[in-house]
């Protein structure tokens, strides 16, 4: 397995215009994650899946933006109505839940930037 | 809630110099403690982890323990090099094996030969 990948790796949308992102967990593993990260910040909490149940959504997740994992695989991350202040890279990770000795792989993520 | 602060960068030292990247959390409960590296152009990778108190997390001669009496979790290196130029994440995750991780800002070092 080459790890977590994320597609694409750049967009530019313009301003009112839909995005989606997909992203690819390492194989086995049931749970996802989506992180937004903006330049000079870490990382920021979203959403996450086990398997294709999300379990928590951050009040960072306007009503315009939409995650499903339909399958318990592949997630992907709807952006509706672009603004502006969404052009930021976005992070999936993916981790299999066992105890507490589990470690989050990151993928490289999707730069958007909102024009 | 639960919170991180790293210490604020850029961070420039010169090859084999000592480094301290100052970590500080708070948190509910007894969360476990990460340090996380983004070298130019790739993803996040753990570094090393702790996952309860005094617990040291070790790899690639960087060390940092989890020290609850003072809420840090400081990231140590006897002598750098050029190849450790990279942004480093402080973070934390909830306790009972809850995953959401909370990242400080990053401190991005610059190793000069």
């Amino acid at each position: 397995d080459t790890g977590v990948s994320q597609d694409p790796r750049h967009k530019i949308t313009k301003r009112g215009q839909n995005v989606t992102f997909r992203c690819d967990p390492i194989s086995e593993h049931n749970r996802l994650y989506w992180y937004r990260q903006t330049l000079g910040q870490g990382p920021e909490f979203l959403t996450y899946f086990q398997n294709e149940a999300q379990l928590e959504k951050s009040r960072l997740l306007s009503d315009r933006f939409s995650a499903e994992r339909p399958k318990g695989s592949f997630s992907t991350l709807e952006i509706q109505r672009t603004e502006q202040g969404d052009s930021a890279m976005y992070l999936c990770a993916s981790s299999l839940m066992r105890g507490q000795n589990t470690e989050a792989f990151f993928g490289q993520g999707t730069r958007l930037t909102v024009v | 809630g639960n919170s991180v602060t790293q210490m604020e960068g850029p961070v420039t030292l010169s090859e084999e110099a000592f480094l301290t990247i100052n970590c500080t959390y708070t948190a509910t409960g007894y969360p476990s403690l990460f340090w996380y590296v983004q070298y130019p152009g790739e993803g996040l990778q753990l570094l090393l982890k702790a996952t309860k108190a005094d617990d040291k997390g070790s790899n690639k001669g960087f060390e940092a323990t989890y020290r609850k009496e003072t809420t840090s979790f400081h990231l140590e290196k006897g002598s750098v090099q050029v190849s450790d130029s990279a942004v480093y994440f402080c973070a934390l995750s909830g306790f009972q094996g809850a995953q959401k991780l909370v990242f400080g800002q990053g401190t991005r070092l610059t190793i000069n030969p």
